[in-house]
């Protein structure tokens, strides 16, 4: 069974703080790792999907860096805002079938 | 497109009792999959399929069974619910492996 761990389990920050997450995964046979952001009543909506050593994906103040040799990847938030406040999730698979196995997510709170 | 569709959107049930979780998406996605969220636990993949006639078991399939007749329907069925299965499941599909996963707006079960 794959273990996907994210650290901190949850983190509160002032708006204008810049802050990062953790996503520790198997680094074996490795296929491609996902983040995503989910608000409290919806449904988790994609941020980056990551797949080669190295990867640095950007999105606004959002950013994400892999690498699978020591098996972890950190989502970075520049500047949080409020509208920031979620749990951001990761999901690594490590074969081709299609099998995730999510974290259980860092929960953000930016406080204005 | 509607993306991925999920119904009801909430459900009781009585111990013992039956149901189908609908799930379909019009994006011609190759992979779905049927996740369920409890709290503090994240998600947990129950079953997935990588394409029409083709479905496997995830990290907790026991008391579900899935077919893939077609490649736009996934659906779930409980065969005997019990409390334990109280739970929101979130369906979601993927063109391919390292693609973006689109989730469902999710479904409410209540297990009396």
């Amino acid at each position: 069974i794959l273990n996907v761990e994210q650290s901190p389990q949850s983190l509160h920050v002032q708006e204008g703080d810049s802050t990062n997450f953790t996503c520790s995964f198997p680094s074996s046979n490795f296929y491609a790792l996902h983040w995503y952001r989910w608000e409290t009543a919806k449904s988790p909506e994609a941020l980056f999907v990551m797949t080669l050593n190295g990867d640095e994906k950007k999105k606004g103040r959002i950013s994400a860096t892999l690498n699978t040799k020591e098996g972890y990847s950190y989502l970075y938030i520049k500047g949080s805002q409020p509208e920031d406040s979620a749990t951001y999730l990761c999901a690594s698979l490590n074969t081709n079938a299609g099998k995730s196995t999510f974290g259980d997510g860092t929960t953000l709170t930016v406080k204005p | 497109n509607a993306g991925v569709t999920q119904t009801p959107k909430f459900q009781v049930l009585k111990t013992g009792q039956s149901m189908t979780l609908q799930c379909a998406q019009d994006m011609n996605h190759e992979y779905m999959s049927w996740y369920r969220q409890d709290p503090g636990m994240g998600l947990r993949l129950i079953h997935y399929s990588v394409g029409a006639g083709i479905t496997d078991q995830g990290e907790v399939p026991n008391g579900y069974n899935v077919s893939r007749s077609t490649t736009e329907d996934f659906p779930l069925r409980l065969l005997s619910a019990a409390p334990s299965q109280t739970s929101v499941y979130f369906c979601a599909s993927r063109p391919g492996v390292q693609e973006t996963q689109y989730f469902g707006p999710g479904t409410r079960l209540l297990v009396l």
